[in-house]
């Protein structure tokens, strides 16, 4: 299968909600990264982890590489976070070799 | 000021013709890669670099060449475009870590 397998594919919520987007991997991964595409096609860098949970304001990432997934947890959604979130991991074997989830296209409806 | 700059942000070619898409990094990163955009496909890897002289290949090399002749530069060369190479492409160069710092995209549209 896919290495980097991203859920949902589509995602629609409500000013205010909160949700979460998955990514599980094949593999072992060394690291992962979340990014937000806006609608101008920029791709903005959320986080990058190589264990654990960070945190950035209403955003909240996990990676656990034993278990072999990574999530993205938005709270309290605003419009500005509508766009494509991706996830991109890196085999731990050292190759340098980073690959995408297919991505989450995330609708906030006012 | 940008760390990653792409050019040209956007071009139309001709099928058959020659295309080079342009990559330069003002991070000092070894690793560089060059990744294509298409819906329903997210992104993905077509080659990408350890450092100046190296290049290696992606997920979906068939088609396209790449060139890194220095450490702040790494173009992908399409020798033959075809109109399934149309497309948007990413270039990024990545820490040793593995974290990616995007450009902002070229727009390829091949006739």
């Amino acid at each position: 299968g896919m290495p980097v397998e991203q859920n949902p594919p589509a995602l629609s919520l409500y000013e205010g909600a909160d949700s979460g987007l998955r990514c599980n991997f094949s593999t072992t991964m060394k690291s992962v990264q979340w990014f937000q595409q806006n609608h101008r096609g920029r791709l903005i860098t959320l986080f990058y982890l190589a264990q654990g949970t960070k945190e950035n304001g209403r955003l909240k990432s996990t990676f656990n590489s034993k278990e072999r997934y990574s999530t993205l947890h938005i709270k309290d959604a605003q419009l500005e976070d509508s766009g494509t979130y991706f996830c991109a991991a890196e085999v731990d074997y050292g190759n340098e070799k980073i690959t995408f989830g297919a991505g989450t296209k995330l609708t906030i409806k006012p | 000021e940008a760390a990653v700059t792409q050019s040209p942000r956007n071009k139309v070619a001709v099928t058959g013709g020659k295309v080079t898409l342009s990559c330069n990094q003002t991070n000092n990163h070894n690793n560089m890669y060059w990744y294509r955009q298409d819906t329903g496909h997210g992104l993905r890897l077509i080659h990408y670099s350890y450092g100046a002289g190296s290049t290696e290949k992606g997920d979906i090399p068939d088609g396209y060449k790449a060139s890194r002749p220095s450490q702040e530069n790494f173009s992908l060369i399409l020798e033959l475009a075809t109109p399934s190479q149309t497309s948007v492409y990413f270039c990024a160069s990545g820490e040793d870590t593995g974290q990616l710092y995007f450009g902002e995209g070229s727009k390829l549209t091949v006739l």
